[in-house]
C-alpha cells in the first residue's frame, strides 16, 4: 500500500506570493491533517479535513487555508507569504481521524521564503 | 484538552548504551499515546502506540514504552542504541472524545556517539 505522498518536496518562494501544497493520503484514509514544523515551535497543527469538510482548525491566520477533494486528496494554500512561513509542512492521514488512530505522515514539503 | 511535555530537548548517548526518553501528558482520562520518530528530511514514523491493557508496549526497531498512570508518563526505552537511532522523537496524545487532533510534544533530539 502506498504511503502518504506530498508534492512538491521543495519550494522556494518570495514574500507576498502564494503557494499550494498537495497531499495524497493512504488509500482508504478519509482524514487528512496538516502540520507546520519549525525548529523553534515544533509541530503545530494547522487543520484537519474529513469527507471534504474542515473538521478541526489550529491557531493560524486566515492566510492558511485548505481543502479536500472527493478522493480524499488535500491541498493547502498559503497566501501573501511571509518570511516566517518558511517551514516543513507535513501532511498526515488516518482512517477517520479518531484519537485512537495513528496518523501516517508524508515526507513533507520544505517551503523556503526569500 | 490534552497536552504533552517532553522535558529533554536534546540527549546524547553512546552507541550500545541504554536509552530512555521522557514523555509526560495531561488528560482527564486514560489517553491514547504514541511515539513517533523523525529522521532528517523525512516525515514522522510511528514507533508504537498505547490504547489500553498491558502497560508495557513493544514497538518497531527494538523500542518499548511503559504507560504509568500514576506519573502521567509514557517513557520510551531501548536497551542498546544504534547509531541509526539518531533522530528526533515525538510523543503524542490522542483524546477519547470526538475527533480531536493528536497533540504532539516538542520533540527530543537524540544524538548517538561512538
Amino acid at each position: 500500500k502506498a504511503g502518504v505522498t506530498q508534492t512538491p518536496r521543495y519550494l522556494i518562494k518570495t514574500r507576498g506570493q502564494q503557494v499550494t501544497l498537495s497531499c495524497s493520503p493512504i488509500s482508504g484514509h478519509r482524514s487528512v491533517s496538516w502540520y507546520q514544523q519549525t525548529p523553534g515551535q515544533g509541530l503545530q497543527f494547522l487543520f484537519e479535513y474529513f469527507s471534504e469538510t474542515q473538521r478541526n482548525k489550529g491557531n493560524f491566520p486566515g492566510r492558511f487555508s485548505g481543502r479536500q477533494f472527493s478522493n480524499s486528496r488535500s491541498e493547502m494554500n498559503v497566501s501573501t507569504l511571509e518570511l516566517g512561513d518558511s517551514a516543513l509542512y507535513l501532511c498526515a492521514s488516518s482512517l477517520a481521524g479518531d484519537g485512537n488512530q495513528p496518523q501516517h505522515f508524508g515526507d513533507g514539503t520544505r517551503l523556503s521564503i526569500l | 484538552a490534552q497536552s504533552v511535555t517532553q522535558p529533554d530537548i536534546h540527549i546524547t548517548v553512546s552507541e550500545g548504551a541504554s536509552l530512555e526518553l521522557r514523555c509526560n501528558y495531561s488528560y482527564g482520562a486514560t489517553p491514547y499515546l504514541f511515539w513517533y520518530v523523525q529522521s532528517p528530511g523525512q516525515g514522522l514514523q510511528l514507533l508504537l502506540k498505547y490504547f489500553s491493557g498491558d502497560t508495557l508496549v513493544q514497538g518497531i526497531k527494538g523500542f518499548e514504552a511503559e504507560f504509568k498512570r500514576s506519573q502521567s508518563s509514557f517513557n520510551l526505552r531501548k536497551p542498546s542504541v544504534h547509531w541509526s537511532d539518531a533522530a528526533e522523537y515525538f510523543c503524542a496524545v490522542g483524546a477519547h472524545s470526538g475527533n480531536t487532533p493528536l497533540v504532539f510534544g516538542k520533540g527530543t533530539r537524540l544524538s548517538v556517539i561512538a
